[in-house]
């Protein structure tokens, strides 16, 4: 089944605590993305991969990391997180990287609670 | 600065009822215009999209779309609502270039019986 798979779907962890969201697509999509969703604001972009070796910032990348070493991973870092990054993430990846004609598919979410 | 603007956060109608949920972009050419929809505890499922084609785009579920590049908009509609169609709804554009995609702030659809 072609899908997107994020783990874990829970988290919660203490301020200041390295941790590691995993993003992995069978559809060998070469545009892979991560989302913030909090109240009221929609779904906001925090980083964005055309390709292997390819990552570009999205509206909010404050506070976060990716790296895209395979063309069907792509781990979001939180280096040291803290409160604000409270939030439901999700993953999110379509098949070409430019004129985005395809829709977007998406994981089923990460909801992150940091204490 | 690109953005879309959904000029409702919360839409309440009966069941059996027409359904209106607007959007509104910042004009650019070539946008490409999608509707997504979001159930409790769910991710995110594509309901229509629009990519030049034809202005009128026909969903799932008995949704469909109309872009108006006059007025720049790209609201979504459905004759008649259905209980299982409370959800969250997202209109999405993307530009030329399609590296970012922009969300609406979302629209909560909520269906009386």
């Amino acid at each position: 089944e072609a899908q997107v798979t994020q783990n874990p779907r829970y988290l919660i962890t203490v301020t200041g605590k390295k941790l590691t969201v995993t993003c992995s697509q069978n559809m060998n999509h070469e545009y892979m993305s991560w989302y913030r969703q909090d109240p009221g604001l929609g779904l906001r972009q925090i980083y964005y991969s055309m390709n292997v070796e390819v990552t570009d910032k999205g509206d909010v990348p404050e506070g976060y990391k990716v790296s895209r070493k395979e063309k069907r991973n792509f781990p979001l870092i939180l280096e040291s997180p803290s409160p604000n990054q409270t939030s439901l993430y999700f993953c999110a990846s379509r098949p070409e990287p430019g004129q985005g004609l395809s829709p977007l598919h998406f994981g089923n979410g990460t909801r992150l609670t940091v204490t | 600065a690109q953005s879309v603007t959904q000029l409702d956060s919360h839409v309440s109608v009966s069941e059996g009822t027409p359904v209106l949920l607007r959007c509104n972009y910042s004009s650019s050419y070539s946008p490409s215009l999608f509707w997504y929809v979001q159930h409790p505890n769910k991710g995110l499922q594509l309901l229509l999209k629009y990519t030049s084609a034809a202005t009128l785009v026909k969903g799932i579920n008995g949704f469909e779309a109309e872009f108006k590049k006059s007025e720049t908009s790209f609201h979504l509609t459905k004759p008649s609502a259905h209980m299982s169609d409370a959800a969250e709804y997202f209109c999405v554009v993307t530009y030329t270039g399609g590296f970012k995609t922009i969300f609406g702030a979302g629209t909560r659809l909520f269906v009386k019986a």
